[in-house]
């Protein structure tokens, strides 16, 4: 057990449904984030956000929607997806160590879930 | 950009003995970290170890200890007296010293035969 878990930890979807990943850290972290691990591709970040403000967004398409309502606890909405969306999205938590120029965040090592092995049909 | 890559998709150890994997990284700052997890059949992504750039000394976590390179850009993961609950994908990251986005290689998966 790391402190992180999500729910549910499998999902199967139809391309039309409308579902919801939940994420809860129970460390006491501030900042928190959404990966997608693919067959044979390496974890890529979709969402970073750090005290209930979403500070990375890495081009990830409208049908999946974060939602982050306080430190504790992030969703990801999920809404007309593709088969190609079938991953393992993994949740991860740390604390904000500060913020630099330009608002750049910092933060201290990750932390993560168990993980959400979505499949599309 | 920064770039992780980990040469070898495969691995494997005897129980009881030594293993090292690779990992390079390619960079232009000075301060960074760099982490290895391990990611077993369960898929919980575990923290085994995490290096700071401006320490020169190699960390070390029981039988894992890393051997850091800092002018070659390299982190390899040496894991002493193999056990089979070893056995799991192992993934090498890295993050910048002003930023919270980890870089992930694309992973080393490590089998142990007993």
């Amino acid at each position: 057990e790391t402190g992180v878990t999500q729910t549910p930890r499998h999902l199967v979807m139809g391309m039309t449904n409308k579902k919801s990943l939940k994420c809860e850290q129970h460390l006491g972290h501030n900042a928190m984030y959404w990966y997608k691990q693919s067959a044979k591709k390496p974890l890529e970040l979709m969402f970073v956000y750090s005290l209930e403000e979403r500070v990375e967004n890495n081009s990830v398409p409208s049908r999946f929607s974060p939602e982050c309502p306080n430190s504790s606890h992030l969703f990801l909405h999920l809404h007309t997806l593709q088969p190609e969306d079938s991953a393992l999205y993994l949740c991860a938590s740390s604390q904000e160590l500060g913020r630099g120029l330009a608002g750049v965040v910092s933060t201290d090592t990750q932390y993560f879930g168990p993980g959400t092995r979505l499949t599309v049909l | 950009a920064q770039t992780v890559t980990q040469s070898q998709p495969e691995m494997s150890v005897q129980e009881a003995e030594t293993v090292t994997l690779s990992c390079t990284y390619d960079t232009s700052e000075s301060d960074y970290y760099l982490f290895w997890y391990k990611q077993p059949p369960s898929r919980q992504m575990i923290l085994v170890i995490r290096q700071e750039a401006y320490k020169q000394q190699n960390a070390t976590e029981n039988r894992f200890s890393v051997n850091f390179q800092k002018a070659a850009k390299s982190f390899s993961l040496k894991i002493s007296d193999s056990q089979l609950g070893d056995a799991a994908m192992y993934f090498c990251a890295y993050r910048g010293n002003a930023g919270n986005m980890l870089t992930f290689g694309g992973g080393t998966r490590l089998m142990v035969k007993p």
